[in-house]
Formats: C-alpha cells, sequence, structure tokens
C-alpha cells in the first residue's frame, strides 16, 4: 500500500493553458474524490467516482473543469483556460465501500495561474 | 445546508499543556464527524471518526473527540501537547451523497496550532 499519489506536486502555469493533474489511488479503493484547497480555507467537494462513473458534481466544478476515471484505477483533473481563481492545492482521496474508516488523502497539487 | 464552524482561527499553547480544539456543525441529521490533520504543504489524515455509538472517541497520536449533540459539537483534546502536534487541524462532517450510498465532506476553515517549546 503506497497511499494516493498526485503528479505533479506543483504546477506553474500561465492564464489560459490548460492543465491536467493525475491521481493514483490505493489500489484496492474503488471510490475516488477530488477536493480543492484555497489558502485559508478548508477542502472543498469537487467530485466523485465510483469505480469508473462520476456520480457527483459540486457546482464548483465548472465547465472549463473535466475528471476522469477511464478504467476505474487512476484519474485525471483537467482545468481548461485557467484563471487566476483557479490557483488553489488539488487535494485528490480514495476509499473502499463507504469509508467508514475515513478517507485516505493524497499530498496535492499545488497549482499557480501566473 | 450542512455547515462546520471552527470558531478558533490560531491556538498557541505550551508544550505540555492540554489543548481542546472547538468544532461545531449543522447538520439535520446524525452525523458523520471527522478531525483532520494537515502539515504544511501536506495532505490531510485522518486522527479520528465518529459515526455511532459511544460519543468519545479515540484516536492516532494521542488525541480523542467527544460527540455532543445537545450542542452540536466534536471538540478535539489532547492531554498534553508535543511540539510535533504544530500543524491545521480540520473538523469536518460527513454529507450522505448517491442515494446513500457515500458520504462527501464538508470541512470547517481550520484551525492552526502553534506549540511554543
Amino acid at each position: 500500500d503506497t497511499g494516493v499519489s498526485q503528479d505533479p506536486r506543483h504546477k506553474i502555469t500561465k492564464r489560459g493553458q490548460n492543465v491536467t493533474f493525475r491521481c493514483d489511488p490505493i489500489s484496492e479503493h474503488n471510490r475516488l474524490y477530488w477536493y480543492r484547497q484555497t489558502l485559508g480555507q478548508g477542502p472543498e467537494f469537487l467530485t466523485y467516482f465510483q469505480n469508473e462513473a462520476q456520480l457527483e458534481k459540486s457546482r464548483l466544478l465548472s465547465d472549463r473543469f473535466s475528471a476522469e476515471r477511464p478504467k476505474g484505477s487512476f484519474s485525471t483533473l483537467e482545468i481548461q483556460r485557467t484563471e487566476q481563481g483557479d490557483s488553489a492545492m488539488y487535494l485528490c482521496a480514495s476509499s473502499k465501500g463507504l469509508a467508514v474508516g475515513g478517507y485516505t488523502f493524497g499530498s496535492g497539487t499545488r497549482l499557480t495561474v501566473v | 445546508a450542512q455547515s462546520v464552524t471552527q470558531p478558533d482561527i490560531h491556538i498557541t499553547v505550551s508544550e505540555g499543556a492540554s489543548l481542546e480544539l472547538r468544532c461545531n456543525y449543522s447538520y439535520g441529521a446524525t452525523p458523520y464527524l471527522f478531525w483532520y490533520v494537515q502539515s504544511p504543504g501536506q495532505g490531510l489524515q485522518l486522527l479520528l471518526k465518529y459515526f455511532s455509538g459511544d460519543t468519545l472517541v479515540q484516536g492516532i497520536k494521542g488525541f480523542e473527540a467527544e460527540f455532543k449533540r445537545s450542542q452540536s459539537s466534536f471538540n478535539l483534546r489532547k492531554p498534553s501537547v508535543h511540539w510535533s502536534d504544530a500543524a491545521e487541524y480540520f473538523c469536518a462532517v460527513g454529507l450522505l451523497i448517491s442515494g446513500g450510498s457515500n458520504y462527501k465532506l464538508t470541512f470547517g476553515k481550520g484551525t492552526l496550532l502553534t506549540v511554543n517549546p
């Protein structure tokens, strides 16, 4: 069990560019979550996958955001036409079943839009 | 809508002193409650959770929390703080989604803990 892995750890991009982040969950975890954390705030829910199905999306996830989990394993989060307001830490988490043990979070990808 | 309030943005304690971090929630049903800790630049680590049963729950690193339904609170405590406990602490409530088959977390804004030697 190597934990939840996120790549890259840091990303600096120019406004208007597209970025993609990757999350590799714990191998036996069938549920995967994306959260966003801005400075001075707690994480906010973005979206949730059970296997390859995206079952829940937050209103925070604008049309510029898209998330996939094509084979029910790793997931990607893409942001198109980045804006400065997208600067945040993007956290991925995974769980097995109802997660009575809580989620396991990755270390996050810090995005800075300049 | 559910919400979580952590009234203290920043707390400073001396090493060896006791600690209590406050958390109040607003949620219509019996909540799932969590405390997470985050070190600088890192993800979140689960300290403890409450789903049902005994209202006093024990977690890792010597932390405990007590669920008080009448006060809508889930305060985190530790009898003797260590310098390594310095971090940011988040309280969260789990909201059922997908027809009740899972939950998503709503977090408070966090409490930053500084530990003086």
